[in-house]
């Protein structure tokens, strides 16, 4: 079954360090989206693509950056970690207008 | 902006039907409503879509009103497995393929 996949599920980190999360889904959606979840909250676009080569900035873009060199994969970098990026991170995927997005399980990033 | 307003909050008895409501009255005359649930801290899942006709599917039914301003989402037979939050969400104009998620409703199933 097609699904779509994120690691590591947790990652603790030291403020400054570089670190990625990586995003796998498997079928074959040009569109691919980054979020973020603090406790309490709902969701909040940080980035998003809409097929290879297409990167967009969404509501919390700063301190983040992706790249998208294939279908496939959406990973996504904080260059510098700081402690107001430790949060919940969900990476989703769509096929199109008008369809379900489909959300991967989260990664818990804790910046101490 | 199209944007959704939704109770911050209900309970529902458990086997009985939970009738989530959502405000949309800015929404253009092409755009879907989706309704999404999390349940704790997992991924968002997908639970049903329309446009202007009612939907059913396996988990829940979708009412729009005929001006399309408003929406219920029913479980028809709430179970405690449906405590979750749920979102209802209506793209904006002049955006992309992106969700944006507004705060939701924190369904309580009680026993």
């Amino acid at each position: 079954d097609a699904e779509i996949t994120q690691s590591p599920r947790h990652k603790i980190t030291e403020t400054g360090r570089q670190v990625t999360l990586a995003c796998h889904q498997t079928w074959n959606h040009n569109n691919m989206f980054w979020y973020r979840q603090d406790l309490g909250h709902g969701l909040r676009l940080i980035h998003y693509s809409y097929g290879v080569h297409d990167t967009n900035k969404g509501e919390v873009s700063d301190g983040y950056s992706v790249s998208r060199s294939n279908t496939e994969d959406l990973p996504l970098t904080l260059e510098s970690a700081a402690s107001s990026q430790t949060s919940v991170y969900f990476c989703a995927s769509r096929k199109g207008l008008n369809t379900e997005a489909f959300f991967g399980q989260g990664t818990r990033l804790t910046v101490v | 902006d199209a944007k959704t307003t939704q109770p911050p909050s209900m309970d529902c008895a458990e086997g009985r039907a939970a009738n989530l409501p959502c405000n949309h009255s800015t929404i253009s005359g092409n755009e879907y409503v989706y309704w999404y649930r999390q349940i704790h801290s997992q991924g968002p899942q997908y639970i049903i879509h329309g446009l202007k006709n009612n939907e059913t599917n396996e988990m829940a039914s979708l009412i729009i009103t005929e001006d399309r301003k408003s929406s219920t989402l029913i479980l028809p037979h709430a179970t405690l497995r449906d405590t979750a939050v749920y979102y209802c969400i209506v793209r904006p104009p002049n955006t992309g393929n992106q969700f944006y998620f507004g705060t939701g409703t924190s369904l309580t199933v009680i026993p």
